[in-house]
């Protein structure tokens, strides 16, 4: 199946600052990439869904202006946490769909882990 | 109000004998179906799909069943395998819309 990455794999950092977390559909164009947030043992929470040159579109509920997202092109798509708060420590996965003939699939990256101290 | 639902939490299964996992939904809308795998810490990896057109599609050891009259489906895993020990999702899409809804997962646990 297709390859979704995403870096960092892990990361810790300080109230306040903020982080970025990059996605990338290494094998096909996507035009549409998800974030995803998971809590301990809780279902997959979308965040926000972005299609590439547009804005995303943001879940209820969901801080536009703490989570800011780019999908700049049809591979990249970025996450940046700012001002980041312990709460906001979690597993971040990004995916991205992509439409074949008479099927969907959807492909998820393995996933960030970030710690705010 | 969840429109994919997975009532199982959790489900036991002996090695070599069939998992059944199984998923409702509320919304007659929805005319796409997948089901994913995941490990603590990773993403989720798709196993498998089937379009509302469809009441079943099979792919090796996984078989996704769909009745639409009863909005439910199922996922078949024969035989079980100590490696299929993960958290499954269904979900479920509406006709042109690229965001999928997520049942809560059910943990499968298969034991020697």
């Amino acid at each position: 199946g297709a390859v979704v990455s995403q870096h960092p794999s892990r990361v810790i950092c300080k109230s306040g600052t903020s982080v970025k977390i990059e996605c990338r559909s290494l094998d096909f164009q996507a035009t549409t990439m998800f974030w995803y947030r998971q809590f301990p043992k809780q279902s997959l929470m979308l965040m926000a869904t972005s299609n590439e040159g547009s804005k995303a579109t943001y879940e209820q509920g969901v801080e536009k202006d703490k989570f800011l997202i780019n999908h700049a092109s049809l591979t990249l798509s970025t996450l940046t946490v700012t001002s980041a708060h312990p709460e906001d420590s979690s597993f971040y996965i990004c995916s991205a769909s992509l439409w074949q003939v008479n099927s969907y699939e959807q492909y998820f990256g393995p996933g960030t882990r970030l710690t705010v101290t | 109000d969840q429109q994919v639902k997975q009532n199982s939490p959790s489900l036991s299964v002996q090695e070599g004998r069939i998992s059944i996992l199984n998923c409702d939904y509320t919304n007659s809308m929805f005319d796409y179906f997948l089901w994913y795998k995941k490990y603590p810490a990773e993403g989720p990896t798709f196993l498998i799909s089937i379009s509302s057109i469809k009441d079943k599609n099979e792919d090796g050891r996984f078989t996704v069943f769909l009745n639409k009259s009863a909005k439910h489906l199922s996922l078949h895993i024969v035989p079980s395998q100590p490696g299929d020990s993960a958290v499954y999702f269904c979900a479920a899409l509406k006709g042109g819309s690229y965001i999928p809804t997520f049942g809560r997962g059910t943990s499968l646990i298969v034991h020697p």
